[in-house]
């Protein structure tokens, strides 16, 4: 069963240095999302992305973050100066259409030092 | 804001039935979910229902939905020690594309 991977699944960065998270999406999938979970707390959405550019975003997905689509392939997202607020486990899921289900990948655990 | 409300633990013993329960305050909500969240592992989705069902069932996972008082619920029946995890609801509305999720149930299946 197709599957949306993510890489790396643990990042270690120092505060102020930039990280990027990358996610490959089921392959026909169209809508793309990124969301985070803080260790002990909800799962929170970030952002959703169709149609190469952004859909929706939270009031988290401040001008730190952003998102691209560099090819056919990859989703990624960059925190530009990260914070030690920062560090949480970052989940990528794809959808077919915005009201299928959405899959998530195994998730990024991001640590800020 | 909107919310979505999940007993944090459920222990049962193997073979019972586990019954988990949500609550969400968004009337808008279409769609919701419960996904599986295994230690270490990503979330994977379960089973999902519409708002205009009040019933699913697939294999050993019922989904009860009363729209009226926004209560979800998932029945394992037969639970085995493998459906020990963190199960979460979530919900999604039919004009937004961010589901909302509730903070997850710690299943816990004793031999």
């Amino acid at each position: 069963e197709p599957e949306v991977t993510q890489t790396p699944s643990h990042q270690v960065t120092q505060m102020g240095q930039e990280v990027i998270l990358r996610c490959v999406p089921i392959s026909n999938h169209l809508y793309f999302y990124w969301y985070r979970q803080i260790l002990g707390q909800k799962v929170e959405f970030l952002v959703s992305f169709y149609n190469n550019e952004i859909s929706e975003k939270s009031e988290i997905f401040d001008d730190q973050f952003s998102v691209e689509r560099p090819d056919g392939s990859n989703f990624t997202l960059k925190i530009r100066s990260t914070k030690l607020e920062d560090s949480a486990m970052y989940f990528c899921a794809s959808s077919g259409d915005g009201n299928q289900p959405q899959h998530f990948g195994d998730g990024t655990r991001l640590s800020i030092l | 804001g909107e919310d979505v409300e999940q007993s944090l633990f459920l222990s049962v013993r193997e073979g019972d039935s586990s019954v988990i329960n949500c609550t969400y305050t968004d009337s808008s909500s279409t769609y919701l979910y419960w996904y599986k969240q295994e230690p270490g592992a990503g979330l994977q989705l379960l089973t999902y229902i519409f708002s205009n069902m009040d019933m699913k069932q697939d294999q050993r996972l019922t989904v009860l939905l009363n729209k009226k008082d926004k209560h979800l619920s998932l029945r394992i029946a037969d639970t085995q020690t493998g459906d020990s995890a963190i199960y979460f609801c979530a919900e999604k509305g039919s004009n937004n594309n961010d589901m909302r999720f509730g903070a997850g149930t710690r299943l816990t299946v004793k031999p």
